[in-house]
């Protein structure tokens, strides 16, 4: 089974600020990961596939990068809405896996 | 509007069964993979299972292995996940999460919509 490990488990910063949140594969994934955001209440939104890609719909500051066995997503400046919980995920071999979150919250 | 709507939680005691469901509506039911992924309180998320398009590949966490089938109907478009010998460790937020495809590519491994869930409590 793939481990992924996220890294810092919380972020607290402000409006306007950059995020940057890390996600470490226990292997090699390739570029097969995914980013999701998910807010108290909410299901889980898809922000980034394929490490890099944005999905439909998805603003332009949130953007992936990474490849083999590290990962960022960078928040290029924080709206409002941005504080929430972020899960990396990686499609590279069953189990399909996901990281254990990391909280941006507002300073 | 895409929607995916789960429901058949409840509680069950140990060594119990339950049948969730999930009901889609608004797209291409038969064109997408369907996941089960589950939050255990105060946990990450855990995909579980998915099938693909035609029901003909299905995939388990090694945890359910032997106690959980992922089935489909894609003239009802639902998918169900029937869940036997249920543990406490089972008790968790089950969501259904629709498979990713943008444009002619479909990643069946990704999800992009997923339910509010259904919640599961497994106890005596």
């Amino acid at each position: 089974e793939i481990v992924l490990t996220q890294s810092p488990a919380t972020l607290s910063l402000s409006p306007g600020e950059r995020a940057t949140l890390s996600c470490r594969a226990s292997q090699s994934i390739t570029d097969y990961l995914a980013w999701y955001q998910r807010k108290p209440g909410q299901a889980p939104r898809l922000l980034i596939y394929d490490a890099s890609k944005r999905a439909p719909g998805i603003p332009a500051r949130f953007s992936g990068s990474g490849s083999g066995t590290d990962f960022t997503l960078t928040i290029s400046s924080l709206e409002p809405e941005d504080f929430a919980i972020y899960y990396c995920q990686q499609r590279y071999s069953w189990p399909l896996t996901f990281g254990g979150g990391t909280k941006v919250d507002i300073k | 509007e895409v929607q995916v709507v789960e429901s058949g939680g409840g509680l069950v005691q140990p060594g119990g069964s339950l049948r969730l469901s999930c009901a889609a509506s608004g797209f291409t039911f038969s064109r997408h993979w369907m996941n089960w992924v589950r939050q255990a309180p105060g946990k990450g998320l855990e995909w579980v299972a998915n099938i693909k398009q035609d029901g003909s590949e299905k995939y388990y966490v090694d945890s359910v292995k032997g106690r959980f089938t992922i089935s489909r109907d894609n003239a009802k478009n639902s998918v169900f996940l029937e869940m036997h010998s249920l543990r406490a460790e089972d008790t968790a937020l089950y969501h259904c999460a629709r498979g990713f495809c943008i444009g002619t590519s479909c990643y069946g491994n990704y999800f992009d919509s997923w339910g509010q869930g259904t919640l599961v409590t497994v106890s005596s």
